[in-house]
């Protein structure tokens, strides 16, 4: 398996409070991306970085931010948490970004906002 | 706009018997495809991928699938499904903008 992790593994919290999400590798891959997942709606990219301190947006960054400080760690924060942002969260990291690449995904972040 | 189509929600079949998951995209030229699992409570695991050349594709697990550019389609088969193979799988597929663009998945149930 892909050296990834994400902390926290799951979370509640409330309306209006900021939120952040961090996942880390441990294979010194430069693409970075965050992903959420709901029903009936698979996985829908929200942001990913092409290395450090290099993000771009995805289909559905609204209400997100990220950083990329160090090669192993992405933080997806969320600045002011919403109901709608309630879901399964993951990271996935590929070695070069390029489509020939594999993207490896790690476990998942279930955040509830009440 | 880029897009995939898995038509199946949700699948079931007997334990020993053939599968087939459906896949159909939209994309200005070929995409490159992929199969990807999701066991409950997991990430995702890639099963496959193609970029060219035969369009048959084998993966891990016993699964293939073949790509068809006429019915712009990417369907997984598997010839005999085990209890196991129980999970979420899901079809992406991505262009030169290095993004996936992930259908709504298919939920396979196999009977004992």
């Amino acid at each position: 398996d892909a050296g990834i992790t994400q902390s926290p593994r799951h979370k509640v919290t409330e309306t209006g409070t900021p939120v952040t999400l961090r996942c880390h590798q441990t294979e010194n891959h430069r693409y970075m991306y965050w992903y959420r997942q709901d029903p009936g709606h698979g996985l829908r990219l929200i942001h990913y970085s092409y290395g450090v301190k290099d993000t771009d947006k995805g289909e559905v960054s609204d209400g997100y931010s990220v950083s990329r400080s160090k090669t192993e760690d992405f933080l997806l924060t969320l600045e002011s948490a919403t109901s709608s942002q309630t879901s399964v969260y993951f990271c996935a990291i590929s070695e070069s970004g390029g489509l020939r690449e594999t993207q490896y995904f790690g476990p998942g972040t279930r955040l509830l906002v009440l | 706009a880029q897009s995939v189509t898995q038509p199946d929600i949700h699948i079931t079949v007997s334990e020993g018997a053939s599968l087939e998951l459906r896949c159909n995209y939209s994309y200005g030229a070929t995409p490159y495809l992929f199969w990807y699992v999701q066991s409950p409570g997991q990430g995702l695991q890639l099963l496959l991928k193609y970029f060219s050349g035969d369009t048959l594709v084998q993966g891990i697990k016993g699964f293939e699938a073949e790509f068809k550019r006429s019915q712009s389609s990417f369907n997984l088969r598997k010839p005999s499904v085990h209890w196991s193979d129980a999970a979420e799988y899901f079809c992406a597929a991505g262009g030169s903008n290095y993004k996936l663009t992930f259908g709504k998945g298919t939920l396979l149930t196999v009977n004992p």
